[in-house]
């Protein structure tokens, strides 16, 4: 496609449930991260992909937190028996090389645990 | 510990002059820094970058100032205009983390007419 593109765009879940979030990169684009913007704060690093492996999984704020990729190229990130803490929004960004083209953002998963 | 400071929560300018939002690093692995602007209820935009090698670097209205000396960018924006209201982001990387990006809290921008 041409952008990123993440699903859903909003979600709504009663605490103690688990859920699902995806994220189509651009194609061909070998790297991939995941952010999480909470209500007034700043963007939080939560895990990086090289193609399907994860180098760097540093910023996943528990192990109720899990992420893959497959075929280098569809992320889902899951969170397992959800906290009101979760409630974020969820953002998905790819890049071919950083250094020349940048990060491409999506326009993320709002999730609401109620 | 928060790598990279914007100690500016919001910056309010009148259309037409210059906006100026700071941005403060503390780790010296940084070697390439980048402006994201974000409107509501949409993804980061990528707005301009630089790399550790330069001190300048211009696009358009949009220039981007680094003094590593000082672990310091800045971000010129002029002439200022109404549709630049938006929350600015300051981003640093390494590559030897991966090129993940680490984030500043965010400046708000409101350009007034």
């Amino acid at each position: 496609g041409a952008g990123v593109s993440q699903s859903p765009s909003n979600k709504v879940t009663e605490k103690g449930k688990d859920v699902e979030l995806r994220c189509d990169p651009i194609s061909g684009h070998t790297a991939l991260y995941w952010y999480r913007q909470s209500l007034g704060q700043g963007l939080e690093f939560l895990i990086y992909f090289q193609g399907n492996s994860a180098p760097d999984k540093s910023g996943l704020p528990s192990d109720r937190f899990s992420a893959e990729r497959t075929g280098g190229s569809v992320s889902t990130l899951t969170i397992q028996r959800t906290q009101q803490e979760d409630s974020a929004v969820y953002l998905c960004a790819s890049s071919l090389d950083p250094r020349n083209y940048g990060y491409t953002f999506g326009s993320g998963t709002r999730l609401t645990v109620v | 510990d928060q790598q990279v400071k914007q100690n500016s929560p919001s910056l309010s300018v009148q259309e037409g002059r210059i906006s100026i939002l700071n941005c403060d690093y503390t780790n010296s692995m940084f070697d390439y820094f980048l402006w994201y602007k974000k409107y509501p209820a949409e993804g980061p935009t990528f707005l301009i970058s630089i790399s550790s090698i330069k001190d300048k670097n211009e696009d358009g209205r949009f220039t981007v100032f680094l003094n590593k000396s000082a672990k310091h960018l800045s971000l010129h924006i002029v002439p200022s205009q109404p549709g630049d209201s938006a929350v600015y982001f300051c981003a640093a990387s390494a590559q030897e983390y991966g090129n993940k990006l680490v984030f500043g809290a965010g400046t708000i921008l409101r350009v007034k007419s």
